[in-house]
């Protein structure tokens, strides 16, 4: 079973503060996504990555930043934390592009920012 | 750009009722069709697809079929059962360059009752 673990369920942080959300995959992945899920705006994609060293924004990058040094790991970077940062983070991942390939994902992070 | 859209609910049907939850989409191109569900404090995952028109995805007792003509992707069950009741995301993928970044609609609570 491929398995996308990421590092907490549950986060709390202060305004300002740098926050790093971790996901690791355990199938060999060539491409790694980041969501954020909001009630009544289901999921939206923050950035992706299809490759080590490798990321392209999403629908919606600005605040945050990524990084993938290593194939099964992909974080998500908010500099400097906000409250409407608060949210449900979804990590996931899959094989390399072909049409209808899909994506499997990790339990999520809620991260609240106070 | 891409776009999704489905009935946001809550959906409320008793056990044993037929489920028919409506998706549209707005793409460039030829896209694939996704419907994800979300059971409670759980991820999202993969419960059916179809890559090209007139493909029908199936799984579960649950079925959609890719109409390019009428640009939906319609979800249906012919006898939903309590254990039914999640969250359940219609998505697509129209994406150019080295990965599947996924565009999806805001979701859609199924209840269902005993």
């Amino acid at each position: 079973d491929v398995k996308v673990t990421q590092s907490s369920r549950y986060l709390v942080k202060r305004t300002g503060e740098k926050v790093f959300l971790e996901c690791v995959q355990d199938m060999d992945h060539e491409n790694m996504f980041w969501y954020r899920q909001d009630p009544g705006l289901g999921l939206r994609l923050i950035y992706f990555s299809y490759d080590v060293k490798m990321k392209e924004k999403g629908d919606i990058p600005e605040g945050y930043s990524v990084s993938r040094e290593k194939k099964e790991r992909f974080s998500l970077i908010l500099e400097s934390a906000s409250t409407n940062q608060t949210s449900m983070y979804l990590c996931a991942s899959s094989l390399a592009s072909q049409r209808g390939r899909e994506q499997y994902f990790g339990p999520g992070t809620r991260l609240t920012v106070t | 750009g891409d776009s999704v859209t489905q009935m946001e609910g809550p959906v409320t049907l008793s056990e044993e009722a037929f489920l028919t939850i409506n998706c549209t989409y707005t793409a460039t191109g030829y896209p694939s069709l996704f419907w994800y569900v979300q059971y409670p404090g759980e991820g999202l995952q993969l419960l059916l697809k179809a890559t090209k028109a007139d493909d029908k995805g199936s799984n579960k007792g649950f079925e959609a079929t890719y109409r390019k003509e009428t640009t939906s992707f319609h979800l249906e069950k012919g006898s939903v059962q309590v254990s039914d009741s999640a969250v359940y995301f219609c998505a697509l993928s129209d994406r150019g360059g080295g990965a599947d970044g996924l565009t999806f609609g805001k979701g859609t609570h199924l209840i269902i009752q005993p």
